[in-house]
This record gives C-alpha cells, structure tokens and sequence, in this order.
C-alpha cells in the first residue's frame, strides 16, 4: 500500500499561536511531498512542494515565512503556520509521491487532511 | 497552459443508476498522467486510477469505468449502478513529466451525491 498520515486531524488555536502539522509516509519512502490547501467547496491549490534535505519550492503568492516547511527525512514533513490568524483557517492536506522511480513515483498518495480554526 | 476543466459542479442521481463524470484537460505535452481522485466527507483523497498518456485503453474496476479518449482531451469516469457510498467529490488531474516538481493541475472537482 501506500499509507501517508497526518497529524493533528483537526486543531483550534488562538491568533498569534504557531501551529506544526506532520505528514508521514508510512509504508514507503517519499521523494517529493507537497502541502495543499483547501477551502470549501473548492479544488485544492498548491501551497509548495518539498524535497528531502531541501529547501521547498513555494507557489506564487504562498508566503515563506508564514508557512514554514522542513522536510527532514524521507517519511517526514511539517508544516508550520506561523502567527496564525483567522485567514488562515482551512483545511490542509499533504501528499507525498514515492522514491524509486517508475510508474509508482507518478503518483501522489495524500494525508487525511488537518482542520485548523484560528479563533 | 495546463488545465483540468470538470463541468460539472454537482450532480445528483438515485441509487442504481449509472453516472458519468466529464474530465476535459489541456497540455501540449506528449507525456503525461491522468487521474481520478475520491474526496469523501471525511476529507482524504482516495487515488482511483492514473493513466499515461500512451495507454488509451479503458479500464474498469468493479463497478468503477474510465474512458481515455486522446482525440477529445477526455478522461471520463463512470459509476454504475451507483451506491449511497460513492457521495463524495470526484476530482481529475493532471500532471505531465515536464511539470516542475511534479505537480498535479487539479480540476475544480464534481460533487456527487447518490440518494436512497
């Protein structure tokens, strides 16, 4: 299988606060994971896309030091918001595409997604 | 310029009928993926199918059918004999080997609700 988790499925913070989401990859090694967001009733919009052991590629109009991202192995990202504020209340989802090459590393496999409501 | 235009914002259908969700996409590359992802209630995506574009055979799944048609920039997605459990959004994407990064173009998804 290709299993990738999140962590925390769903947080609450107050404005001001950081708040670090995990995405693993459980059952395999992952190249490349990317962060999305989701507002409701929309598709998902790309927020960067990450590397293991490099800095990640931002999307336009993504702000860096807002969204933190640290790839540090191959089965783990974070992402960090930082100074949340109600805006940036949404639905985050990751997914991560496997190492290896091949067909299997054309594929992207994604997290259940992490609810966060900056009060 | 690479796009996945889903039409289709919603539809709405009884149990036991058969449902066919459009999926038009836009690329001047030779080499690409397709594919079908599910978004239930809950929130996960569910990866459904890919297809390279040097496959344009159809496939079916169970209850599950895709038809890939080159000529018409098409990938479309059939569900027969629909069931109350596949109510979710349904989105098609896009990503072609020269995508940096290999980012997938998603379409704006068509939302499905299958009724008792």
């Amino acid at each position: 299988g290709a299993v990738v988790s999140q962590h925390p499925s769903r947080v609450i913070c107050k404005s001001g606060t950081s708040v670090k989401i995990e995405c693993r990859s459980l059952d395999f090694q992952a190249t490349t994971m990317f962060w999305y967001r989701q507002f409701p009733k929309q598709s998902l919009m790309l927020m960067a896309t990450s590397n293991e052991g490099s800095k990640a590629t931002y999307e336009q109009g993504v702000e860096k030091d807002k969204f933190l991202i640290n790839h540090a192995s191959l089965t783990l990202s974070t992402l960090t918001v930082t100074s949340a504020h109600p805006e940036d209340s949404s639905f985050y989802i990751c997914s991560a595409s496997r190492r290896g090459g091949g067909l299997k590393q054309e594929t992207q496999y994604f997290g259940p997604g992490t609810r966060l409501l900056v009060l | 310029a690479q796009k996945v235009t889903q039409a289709q914002t919603e539809i709405s259908v009884v149990e036991k009928e058969d449902v066919t969700l459009d999926c038009v996409y836009e690329t001047r590359d030779t080499t690409y993926y397709l594919f079908w992802y599910k978004q239930p209630p809950s929130g996960e995506l569910v990866f459904l199918i890919r297809r390279n574009s040097f496959d344009e055979q159809n496939e079916i799944s169970g209850r599950y059918s895709w038809n890939f048609q080159k000529s018409t920039s098409s990938f479309n997605f059939t569900i027969t004999a629909s069931q109350v459990v596949d109510s979710a959004v349904y989105f098609c994407a896009l990503r072609t080997i020269y995508n940096q990064g290999g980012k997938l173009i998603f379409g704006q998804g068509t939302e499905l609700s299958v009724k008792p």
